[in-house]
Parts: C-alpha cells; structure tokens; sequence
C-alpha cells in the first residue's frame, strides 16, 4: 500500500494564528484526500488532489500537491476555534495517515 | 437514507464473544470499506467492495474477522473469538464508485471487549 506520514502529530496555536499539516509518501501517490475529523466524530471528507503541483483553496484552506505526487500540505490561515480537530491525509483513499490535532486556543 | 448509517453505536463484549456490526451505506453508492480505528491514531483500512463483491480484504487483521455485503448494499463485520486488542471504533465508509471518490463515514461502531 502507499503509507503516508503526517508531520506534526499535534499543533496547539493561538486563534488567529497560521498552521500547516504535511504529508509525506516514500512512493509517489495516484492521488491524495484529505479528511478532518472533530473531537468525538467521523472523518469528513475535505479536498481530493490529483494532479502535480495541484494547489486547491477553501476559505483560508489551501491545498497542496508535491511537483513529485510524493507530498501533500493544509494550510489554514488565522485559525478559528471551528478549526479543532485532527487532519487526516489519505493516499489512495485507503491508506490514512495518523493525522495532525489542532488545538487553537481563543 | 442521508448519510452512512452504523449500528450498533455502541458494543461491549466479553473477551471471546463473537460481535456483528452493521453498516448501511448511502442509497446507490457502490462501493463501501471497513476501517479500524484505535484511540489517537487514524484510520486502518480493514476491507474494500466493490457491490458485492469483496476486492480488498488486505487489512484484515486476522481470520477472526469477516465481513459480507451479500446484496451490494447492507454490510456486516463479524469479530469472532473477540479479543481485548479488537476493542477500537469501526468505522464503515461509502462512495459512489472506487477508490476514486470521496468517501462519506458513518458515525462508527465504538466496541470494547471486556
């Protein structure tokens, strides 16, 4: 299978703070999901990226794809409290990575 | 049915017993997967259909475990001989088609073997 790892495992920030999640593959990925999963929830389905390079916005989410297809970053700009949760990077859809908590402190 | 649908929600088992967990997915999705999720980790894929057929079982940790989707919709898990490392959330997953779409999770079935 196509193991992804996720770095950090935790990030505490300050509301209004930036954070960003990277994934990483040691094969190059067919395409990559990224899924948030709040406190006592289901993974919730965010972004799918396919192509080289492909960069993806949300809000103040944006996506990226490695030129490689080996790695993959979330950005979020100015955290919210709404953004609490743990990040999930899947590669193949079946593979998940262990995920990064965010913690944002109003 | 709006979304993915597990039950039960909650299951506790005596070390031994065998468990089933239901899942039924979204009305016409054709594909459908079991992970296995422990507390603080993410989720490990278990088995993938495909309708009815069952095209990836990989991620099945033992031959305790057993899962049917016999009409391409409804999907069981069986835990047989459950042991105290199967306690974990189960998670059950559905797309429309393939590895390829998004898949949309139901609540989990959160089982703990006593």
């Amino acid at each position: 299978g196509q193991q992804v790892m996720q770095i950090p495992q935790y990030q505490h920030v300050q509301e209004g703070e930036d954070f960003t999640t990277y994934c990483n593959s040691s094969t190059t990925l067919s395409n990559i999901q990224w899924y948030k999963q709040r406190p006592g929830g289901h993974p919730v389905f965010l972004i799918q990226l396919v192509k080289s390079g492909e960069v993806k916005k949300q809000k103040r989410l944006t996506f990226q794809f490695g030129e490689a297809k080996k790695n993959s970053s979330l950005h979020i700009t100015a955290t919210q409290t709404t953004d609490v949760g743990t990040y999930f990077c899947a590669g193949y859809a079946l593979n998940f990575g262990k995920g990064t908590s965010l913690l944002v402190t109003p | 049915g709006a979304g993915v649908s597990q039950s039960p929600r909650y299951k506790v088992a005596k070390r031994g017993q065998d468990v089933a967990l239901r899942c039924d997915p979204i009305s016409g999705h054709v594909s459908l997967f079991w992970y296995q999720q422990a507390l603080g980790q993410g989720p490990e894929f278990l088995t993938y259909f495909q309708n009815e057929a069952q095209l990836d079982k990989s991620g099945l940790p033992s031959d305790r475990f057993f899962a049917e989707r016999p009409e391409g919709s409804v999907s069981t898990l069986k835990i047989q001989r459950t042991q105290q490392e199967d306690s974990a959330v189960y998670l059950c997953a559905s797309s429309p088609e393939g590895v390829i779409n998004p898949q949309h999770f139901g609540d989990g079935t959160r089982l703990s073997i006593l």
